[in-house]
């Protein structure tokens, strides 16, 4: 099946600072999301992204879907910002393949 | 407001004990999902159900049960064939299942004594 992978499994950074997870699949999927779990176990859809640029504010989100990667863009971080990433494929069963998660630490 | 909302958010069990958790949505999705998330862990789909009156077995079905009698209505049931049930779970819905935008609930807490 296919394989999710993302990078960096853990980001410390301070208020202010940018950065960029990366998620790297193995095979051609139909989408792709990108996911914020915030500390309290919410998770919140980001972007809905199988190719192509998005963005929402502070946050952007990459897709080269013929490189199999994707990249979510953090800039400014702010301390709201921390929890843990993820970024899910559908693969061609139509179900998400989950990766394990970046955690994301902003300090003040 | 449009939502998922998951019910209790927390429960505590005895070992032995069935629990069902509950999850609404008015979302007016056709598509609903459980999964089980451990601590510091990724996501695990236990169920799935595309349509009313169907549902799918996941990755990790084993000691759980599901019912979709209503679209708005998706309980799981942690029976104590569940041999290890103490974990945070998530429900999610799409607009189905082939276009996979999924949004979820704030999840239950499961502690299992």
């Amino acid at each position: 099946g296919i394989q999710v992978e993302q990078s960096p499994p853990d980001l410390i950074l301070q208020e202010g600072a940018n950065s960029t997870l990366r998620c790297n699949f193995s095979d051609s999927v139909n989408n792709l999301q990108w996911f914020h779990q915030n500390p309290w176990g919410q998770l919140i859809n980001l972007f809905y992204i199988p190719s192509g640029t998005k963005q929402n504010g502070r946050l952007s989100a990459t897709t080269v879907a013929t490189e199999r990667y994707s990249l979510l863009y953090i800039s400014s971080s702010q301390t709201t910002d921390s929890g843990v990433y993820f970024c899910a494929v559908e693969g061609s069963n139509y179900q998400l393949i989950w990766g394990a998660g970046t955690k994301l630490i902003i300090k003040p | 407001d449009g939502g998922i909302t998951q019910s209790p958010k927390y429960l505590f069990r005895k070992e032995g004990q069935n629990v069902t958790l509950s999850c609404e949505q008015n979302l007016n999705h056709d598509a609903m999902y459980w999964y089980r998330q451990d601590p510091g862990q990724g996501l695990r789909l236990i169920y799935y159900s595309q349509i009313v009156n169907d549902f799918q077995k996941g990755d990790i079905a084993e000691g759980y049960s599901v019912s979709r009698e209503k679209k708005e209505s998706f309980p799981l049931t942690v029976t104590s064939a569940q041999k290890n049930p103490t974990a945070f779970y998530l429900c999610a819905s799409s607009i189905s299942s082939y276009t996979g935008e999924l949004f979820f609930g704030e999840g239950s807490r499961l502690t299992v004594l």
